[in-house]
């Protein structure tokens, strides 16, 4: 089962910066936070990802709170290319390394 | 870099017989494949996990008879849908996980095939 919790949907307007939360109340110390998206009919997209510090690249932010039981992902400029399904999963250090999805976060930018 | 390419984007079969779909890791080793499931307006859903050299391992569910999973080298896993049905019809997505990758290593997808059976 996936171990995180997000809205199902959100709307954002373009040029805007888009705040995605997630839950993972009961994420482990040996679990990371990882970002994908789904454009539709489209394999998942990496994002982004972190295990405690707050993470930046080319794509997106990502917020960690200090106790890792929830996240921001946070798209500074949105634009109409980022509707899609933003998908919040943790993942386990070592082992299988599996990804887990949950029902994702339906993202839609208006213009 | 960290492409990988499925075969075929989209098949259509007549209901009894078998798809084999292919996962490439293009420019990286995987020692491991994912394979995953998506109905339409639904998450991804794991199927199998594809070890190199090894017998995959399925997850509850699903029929290990009714989707062969072979991953016969570091760049190739395939996925055979045998006897197909229409209930099979689905969108197929794999994802390869890098040679000695860790947690820390993202796992790269790719972009799906829509098997659908008639």
């Amino acid at each position: 089962d996936a171990k995180t919790t997000q809205p199902p949907s959100m709307d954002c307007a373009e040029g805007r910066a888009a705040n995605l939360p997630c839950n993972h109340s009961t994420i482990s110390g040996n679990e990371y936070v990882y970002w994908y998206r789904q454009i539709h009919s489209q394999g998942p997209q990496y994002i982004i990802h972190g295990l405690k510090n707050n993470e930046t690249n080319e794509m997106a932010s990502l917020i960690i709170t200090e106790d890792r039981k929830s996240s921001t992902l946070i798209l500074p400029h949105a634009t109409l290319r980022d509707t899609a399904v933003y998908y919040c999963i943790v993942r386990v250090i070592q082992g299988a390394q599996k990804l887990v999805f949950g029902q994702g976060t339906r993202l839609t930018i208006n213009p | 870099g960290a492409v990988v390419s499925q075969h075929p984007s989209w098949v259509i079969c007549k209901s009894g017989t078998s798809v084999k779909i292919e996962c490439r890791s293009l420019d990286f080793q995987a020692t491991t494949m994912f394979w995953y499931r998506q109905f339409p307006k639904q998450s991804l859903m794991l199927m199998a996990t594809s070890n190199e050299g090894s017998k995959a391992t399925y997850e509850q569910g699903v029929e290990k008879d009714k989707f062969l999973i072979n991953h016969a080298s570091l760049t190739l896993s395939t996925l055979t849908v045998t006897s197909a049905h229409p209930e099979d019809s689905s969108f197929y997505i794999c994802s390869a996980s890098l040679l000695g990758g860790t947690g820390n290593s993202p796992l790269h997808f790719g972009n799906g095939t829509r098997l659908t059976v008639t």
